[in-house]
Parts: C-alpha cells; structure tokens; sequence
C-alpha cells in the first residue's frame, strides 16, 4: 500500500533563512507527488507537482527515487509562506486517480 | 462562486440525527472525493467517484453513505454518528486525465 510520511509536524524558521520541508514516499509504482499547501483560514489549494519540475513562490521540489523523497525547499523564507503543507502521493492513474496525503507540516515564519 | 463549494460550513448534530453535506463545482470535473480530517491524522479518502459511479469506498462505516447524482453534485449522508466521527469534512474535485485536485473550504462536524 501507498504512505507518504512526513516527519516534522512543526517547523519554524526566521525570515530570509532557508527552509526544507521533508516527504517520503512508499509506493511499488511510479510516483507522481504533489505538494499542496493550506494558508490561514482557506482552502486546500496544489502548490506545485514533481512532473511540472517548476517553481512556484521560490518554492521547488525534487523527486528523488533512490531516497524515496520528495523535499519541499525555499532558499529564503518569507512570513506570507507560514501555513500548513501537505506532501501528497496520487495513485491510481488520472482516471480517478486518489490523492494520498502525508499528516502535514505547519510551518511558521518568524519576522 | 466558482471552485468547489461545500454547505453547510459548519454543522452540530446529535448521534441520532440524520443529515447530510454538500459539495457543488461547476469547473467541468468528472471526479470527486470526499475526505476527512481530523486532528491528528492526516487527510484521509472517505469515497472515490468518477464519472458518477463510485469507484473507491475506503473501508469507511456504513454511517457514512455517499451520493453523486450527477458530476456537479456530490453528498455525504449522515446517519448514527458517533463522537469520534467529528472532523473537518473535504470534498475534492477534479478532471480525470489532469492530476490538479481543487478542494472546497470543508465542513466542520461536532457531534454531540
């Protein structure tokens, strides 16, 4: 069966610091990871997916299959990016494909 | 208002009531999901449905009884709910042959 496992429930950083949000995966196919991402008080809403290998608000992913990980990176925090993360792993193809969701990093970005 | 919609945002119910959550999109989807989410678990997949046949039912308690009468529209019936079932409850939607999933602002149960 799938999981995505994401170690930090918390993580809290200084502005302009760097940030690394960890994911890994387990799954016997071929992955397609997404990070979806949660701000205060609005909906869940995709962040950005390996398969787009694109950055998205200074952030960028990496999918690295011999670690089985997908590393959610920022070089320098801003305090707009504090909110929940979710690391997610779709299965099932996109036929109707289903979404897989690590329990979520809450990241705070100090001033 | 566009994106997925989900009514009420808010709801409190007695473990004897009968009630049920909607989820509306007008985006076009063909799929569309119902999650759960609680405190301290992640999200997890309640139904699965895709061209409004139910293609995934996750082992979730007959408590629990979704309905799709047509792509735009997806409920969850509730029914003899129990305390532990309280949780912010997702609807997701999405096209099938794209992987981007748009979710509604959820529903928070609290039963009593």
């Amino acid at each position: 069966a799938q999981r995505v496992t994401q170690p930090e429930k918390l993580l809290s950083v200084f502005k302009g610091a760097p940030v690394e949000l960890k994911c890994n995966y387990s799954y016997s196919g071929s992955p397609e990871l997404f990070w979806y991402v949660q701000y205060s008080r609005q909906r869940l809403q995709l962040l950005l997916r390996h398969i787009s290998r694109e950055s998205i608000k200074g952030f960028t992913a990496d999918l690295n299959k011999g670690e089985t990980s997908f590393h959610l990176k920022k070089p320098f925090a801003q305090e707009e990016d504090s909110a929940m993360y979710y690391c997610a792993l779709m299965t099932g193809g996109t036929s109707y494909g289903k979404l897989t969701f690590g329990q979520g990093t809450i990241l705070t970005v100090h001033p | 208002e566009t994106g997925v919609t989900q009514t009420p945002r808010h709801l409190v119910m007695g473990m004897t009531n009968k009630k049920s959550l909607k989820c509306e999109q007008h985006l076009g989807h063909n799929a569309m999901y119902w999650y759960k989410q609680s405190a301290k678990k992640p999200l997890e997949l309640m139904f699965v449905y895709s061209l409004e046949e139910r293609v995934e039912n996750n082992s979730v308690p007959s408590r629990f009884s979704p309905e799709c009468p047509n792509s735009s529209h997806l409920f969850l019936h509730l029914h003899t709910l129990q305390p532990e079932d309280s949780a912010l409850y997702l609807c997701a939607s999405r096209r099938t042959g794209n992987t981007e999933a748009f979710f509604g602002q959820g529903t928070r149960l609290t039963v009593v």
